[in-house]
């Protein structure tokens, strides 16, 4: 079955500081998917990220960056020079093509805070 | 271009009521997700669409929960009778199938509180 685990739940910062955020995921497909979501304060999800399982290039986006790992299981999320709008909570989610790649499972989250 | 729309934003309600949340996907898009976000079970899949038809509801916690897509632009999610544990922030998503898989476009959600 598929599973995402988030281990850290919240996650408190001064501004400018580089911030990472874990997830490991658990898969018996050999075809998924690994997304990250942000959730701010007004509550609607946004997508930030898709990654399909055979495509191991960490990506960058101007601050953001990932670091996929098959190896460990892990997508890791990185945030640098961290800034107070970048406060909200992360989901990391799977979907497995076996499974419908649409259906997504998300982890438990991480609350991120950054302070000014 | 719109959101996904969601009504109503809040709705408290006393136990034993019905309670109809509705959904109005972006145009175009071919899937539907119900999503149930709590505190201690975090986000739940509930149910989604393709095309207007259910295909996978197993997350539905059980008979009190129903959905329908009647056609592509709305949907609605109904508990019936509703209990305090069904409390929770539901969420209506929608997406595109292909090389957008999994790129979910959330609605604000409807918070509910059943008393």
């Amino acid at each position: 079955a598929q599973k995402v685990t988030q281990a850290q739940t919240e996650i408190s910062v001064v501004e400018k500081e580089d911030v990472t955020l874990d997830c490991v995921y658990e898969t018996r497909d050999t075809t998924y998917y690994l997304f990250w979501y942000k959730q701010p304060p007004s509550g609607e999800l946004v997508f930030l990220i898709r990654r399909n399982s055979f495509d191991e290039q960490n990506e960058i986006s101007g601050r953001y960056s990932w670091n996929f790992q098959k190896s460990t299981s892990s997508f890791n999320f990185t945030i640098t020079a961290s800034q107070v709008v970048d406060s909200a909570v992360y989901f990391c989610a799977l979907s497995e093509a076996l499974q419908g790649a649409q259906k997504l499972v998300f982890g438990q989250g991480t609350r991120l805070t950054i302070n000014p | 271009d719109a959101g996904v729309i969601q009504s109503p934003r809040h709705e408290v309600t006393e136990m034993g009521q019905e309670v109809t949340l509705r959904c109005k996907p972006i145009s175009g898009h071919d899937y539907l997700f119900w999503y149930r976000q709590t505190m201690m079970r975090g986000l739940e899949l509930l149910i989604y669409f393709n095309n207007n038809v259910p295909i996978d509801d197993s997350g539905m916690p059980e008979d009190r929960f129903s959905a329908k897509m009647p056609n592509a632009s709305f949907s609605t999610l109904k508990i019936q009778p509703s209990e305090p544990r069904d409390s929770a922030v539901y969420f209506c998503a929608s997406s595109l199938a292909g090389i957008n898989t999994g790129e979910l476009f959330f609605g604000e959600g409807s918070r509910l509180t059943v008393l």
